[in-house]
């Protein structure tokens, strides 16, 4: 199983805003910056929040994180069917001397 | 544009040894860390390996330590992953990818991933 701990699945309907968790310790999440990435289907994954909170340039502004202790969380407002897609968290693991990843969480859009 | 390609995967017989490389163009690669991750076929994520800009620190996650081996040619801008003594698990899509900034800190984190190459490790 994954260090970092994603819900492996959640959903939502066209225009409201879900919330997607990662859930992780003081070696990880605790003490470092978190990633968010989005993998649509048959894709490569693709960088959409980074330092916990920065966007990329080209990231809409409906997707936000944010970190509190050692949890992450990823916002979506204004959800659209091509939000359909797993979404993936990630930071370093101070214990590990590595990078970690969340399971993944798969996001429908209902 | 950044584009980084892949190339090198196939199938292997377990215990035997592949190398995966990965072409990188359309930014200053001897700028930045480099990654590769992985993915089994329906599965999630894995971080496999990395390394700095200046190949100064290597890091690999546990499930590949003592087995495979990162490196990186600057003048070729290309990145490199020695895999040795295959395992049936190791069976993946492997991905190489751009860090944020050259060195491995968790300030960085991945910014452009290749479209990956397939390992499939099979008798």
């Amino acid at each position: 199983q994954s260090v970092l701990t994603q819900a492996p699945s959640a959903s939502g309907t066209p225009g409201q805003r879900v919330t997607i968790s990662c859930s992780g310790r003081i070696s990880n999440i605790g003490n470092n910056y978190v990633c968010w990435y989005q993998q649509l289907p048959g894709t490569a994954p693709k960088v959409l929040i980074y330092s916990n909170d920065q966007r990329p340039s080209g990231v809409p502004d409906r997707f936000s994180g944010s970190k509190s202790g050692t949890s992450a969380s990823l916002a979506i407002s204004g959800l659209r069917s091509e939000d359909e897609a797993d979404y993936y968290c990630s930071t370093w693991d101070n214990s590990l001397s590595g990078w970690v990843f969340g399971g993944g969480t798969k996001l429908t859009v209902l | 544009e950044v584009q980084l390609v892949e190339s090198g995967g196939g199938l292997v017989q377990p215990g035997r040894s592949l190398r995966l490389s990965c072409a990188a163009s359309g930014f200053s690669f001897e700028d930045y860390a480099m990654h590769w991750v992985r993915q089994a076929p329906g599965k999630g994520l894995e971080w496999v390996s990395a390394i700095t800009w200046n190949s100064g620190k290597m890091v690999y996650a546990d499930s590949v330590k003592g087995r495979f081996t990162i490196s990186r040619d600057n003048a070729k801008k290309s990145v490199y992953l020695q895999m040795n003594s295959l395992r049936a698990d190791d069976t993946a899509f492997y991905y190489c990818a751009k860090d944020m900034i050259r060195w491995l800190e968790s300030w960085g984190g991945i910014d452009y991933w290749g479209q990956g190459a397939l390992v499939t490790v099979s008798s």
